[in-house]
């Protein structure tokens, strides 16, 4: 069974600009959640869905938005960007949401970096 | 501040020696996972605990839960280099996962 699969790899980018994050679940599994991760702050979450809805939100600004496709396919993307969102960000694909007991899949993550 | 905290930040080893990471908390959890992390890599899971004062092995990994479900400590036996990486514990409460910001833990040949 395939993993994780996260596009690109590794992005640069400038200030000001916006870019798009792509991420492919495991096939069958319906939770996607994205996080960040920075060697400051660690592994932050930012946001999960399921079934193409969000289910639950981390504590970063409107900047950060995200979907979810019919085929469980999700998408981040970040507008106005920040020198701050330099970071790795890592997209987990689930069975489900409930109770977080099932395991979570990493991507190996894109690599974000802004100038 | 972070949720979970995680202690040592660093930790540099030689082969062969035993070492313990701890994550505490002062929130109560409804599991905790630990994973490992590679460069260029996502986190791995290693282990779920769910019931406070459950002990897990695999191999030469032992993973604790506290009494309380607030903290838990991985501890591994006899290190070798493939256990370098970073470790990262994960609480979950109301359907929330938060990290830690992790142990990166070298183990030297």
């Amino acid at each position: 069974k395939a993993g994780v699969t996260q596009t690109p790899r590794y992005l640069i980018k400038t200030r000001g600009q916006q870019v798009t994050l792509s991420c492919s679940p495991i096939s069958g599994h319906r939770s996607v959640s994205w996080y960040q991760q920075t060697p400051g702050q660690g592994l932050q979450f930012l946001f999960e869905y399921f079934s193409e809805t969000q289910r639950n939100k981390g504590n970063f600004p409107g900047r950060f938005s995200g979907r979810q496709f019919s085929n469980s396919r999700s998408e981040m993307n970040v507008s106005t960007l920040e020198l701050g969102d330099s970071a790795l960000y890592l997209c987990a694909s689930s069975l489900s949401v409930v109770g977080y007991t099932d395991t979570q899949y990493f991507g190996p993550g894109t690599r974000l970096t802004v100038l | 501040t972070q949720l979970l905290e995680q202690s040592p930040q660093f930790l540099s080893i030689q082969e062969g020696e035993n070492l313990t990471v701890y994550c505490n908390s002062s929130s109560v959890f409804s599991s905790l996972q630990w994973y490992r992390q590679e460069p260029g890599e996502g986190p791995v899971l290693l282990v779920t605990v769910v019931t406070g004062g459950e002990v897990k092995k695999l191999k030469r990994l032992t993973f604790q839960f506290g009494d309380a479900r607030k903290d838990s400590s991985l501890h591994i036996t006899a290190a070798q280099p493939g256990d370098t990486g970073l470790y990262l514990c994960a609480g979950a409460r109301n359907n929330d996962m938060r990290f830690g910001a992790g142990t990166r833990l070298t183990v030297k040949p």
